[in-house]
């Protein structure tokens, strides 16, 4: 059974507190993605890889920045927590084919206090 | 004006009835992808099609590619089909996705 396992199921953090999210695939995929979801405005990419040490901006990176060490971890930090980032934080993975079914982790809910 | 719109926002059901969620998409792609929510966060995968129509169990999928627009129906629905449903489509090259902000269905018994 193919799994992208997210490191918590919520999280709750003090405002200027650096925060790691992680996540870890098993299907060898080359991309990985970090999402955020908050009401009314959907998934919103705030980072993805297509490879080991490569990290591409989404649509609203700032005040996050990723690490991907390995094929199958791929991390976000949050340098220095804010409550506007309060919010449920997904991971998901997909082969590098072009029309890749895309595997989703649990989520995290992150709040920021 | 989103690239991905879904409709309606919010569908209640009784228990047996046919269900209709609407997605309309404004870029051109090569596929589009159903994702089903449940309460508690995971996403996860129902369909990936990119032309005429997939069928898993109730659930159906249809797409035309030409009008931008793709439906999804369940058949005789059940409460545990409750859950946000979302697609989404290819952002530029095929391996990033826009998402429809998704249709939270509550079918009760």
């Amino acid at each position: 059974d193919v799994k992208v396992t997210q490191s918590s199921r919520y999280l709750v953090k003090r405002t200027g507190e650096k925060v790691f999210l992680e996540c870890v695939q098993d299907m060898d995929h080359e991309n990985m993605f970090w999402y955020r979801q908050d009401p009314g405005l959907g998934l919103r990419l705030i980072y993805f890889s297509y490879d080991v040490k490569m990290k591409e901006k989404g649509d609203i990176p700032e005040g996050y920045s990723v690490s991907r060490e390995k094929k199958e971890r791929f991390s976000l930090i949050l340098e220095s927590a804010s409550t506007n980032q309060t919010s449920m934080y997904l991971c998901a993975s997909s082969a590098s084919t072009g029309l890749a079914e895309a595997f989703f982790g649990q989520g995290t809910r992150l709040t920021v206090v | 004006k989103n690239e991905v719109e879904q409709s309606p926002q919010n569908l209640t059901a009784q228990e047996g009835e046919f269900i209709t969620i609407n997605c309309s998409y404004s870029v051109g792609i090569s596929a589009l992808h159903w994702l089903q929510q449940h309460p508690g966060g995971g996403i996860v995968s129902l369909f990936m099609l990119s032309s005429g129509k997939k069928k898993h169990g109730r659930l159906i999928a249809t797409i035309n590619i030409q009008e931008k627009h793709s439906s999804l129906h369940i058949t005789a629905s059940h409460p545990r089909d409750s859950a946000v449903y979302i697609c989404a489509v290819p952002q530029g090259d095929a391996d990033k996705l826009i998402f429809g902000t998704g249709t939270r269905l509550q079918v009760f018994p």
